[in-house]
């Protein structure tokens, strides 16, 4: 069973540029949720999408937006980049349907602004 | 969601247990204890979780006090590759929202 999927997973942007990130999730899962990790802030959540609904969000600006398609494969972007923004992007899926109650997580996507 | 209180750091000889404490003193009702671990440069990974009663999986035990307040995950037999940032993290459960806080960073030593 394939596990998550991030793409891609390295990359490097420019302040003002926007970036857009990729994530497919295990097979059956239907929630998807993104995460921000820094070196100063730690693991941060941004959202978490269900069946194409952003069920719960984070602490970050409008900048960061996120959706899901049908697939329940899911994309986040990010406009206008800062230098803050440099960090690794993680997306897990989890599948409450079969009561786990487990997220598993990709490798991330590592962006780097300049 | 109720906050958690992890030491920052702790060292383990390797072959012995590792016990990872966590406090979680505001702890509501309906809210479960979670632990995931991550390895450097990878995604967590997900542990072991409980509501009440001590849980024991292939990875390690949670030990969960009587009065929810705290709970120590257990490692038995500590391992070079368990050295990882271990993060307790207490939510609703179906809820995605997970808030890690800085962890405690786990030293198996040889």
């Amino acid at each position: 069973k394939a596990g998550v999927t991030q793409t891609p997973r390295y990359l490097i942007k420019t302040r003002g540029q926007q970036v857009t990130l990729s994530c497919s999730p295990i097979s059956g899962h239907r929630s998807v949720s993104w995460y921000q990790q820094t070196p100063g802030q730690g693991l941060q959540f941004l959202f978490e999408y269900f069946s194409e609904t952003q069920r719960n969000k984070g602490n970050f600006p409008g900048r960061f937006s996120g959706r899901q398609f049908s697939n329940s494969r899911s994309e986040m972007n990010v406009s206008t980049l800062e230098l803050g923004d440099s960090a690794l992007y993680l997306c897990a899926s989890s599948s409450w349907e079969l009561n786990t109650g487990e997220l598993f997580f990709g490798e991330g996507s590592r962006l780097t602004v300049l | 969601d109720a906050k958690t209180t992890q030491p920052p750091s702790m060292d383990c000889a390797e072959g012995r247990a590792a016990n990872l404490p966590c406090n979680h003193s505001t702890i509501s009702g309906n809210e479960y204890v979670y632990w995931y671990r991550q390895i450097h440069s990878q995604g967590p990974q997900y542990i072991i979780h409980g509501l009440k009663n001590n849980e024991t999986n292939e990875m390690a035990s949670l030990i969960i006090t009587e009065d929810r307040k705290s709970s120590t995950l257990i490692l038995p037999h500590a391992t070079l590759r368990d050295t990882a940032v271990y993060y307790c993290i207490v939510l609703l459960y179906n809820n995605n929202d997970m808030r890690f806080g800085a962890g405690t960073r786990l030293t198996v030593k040889p």
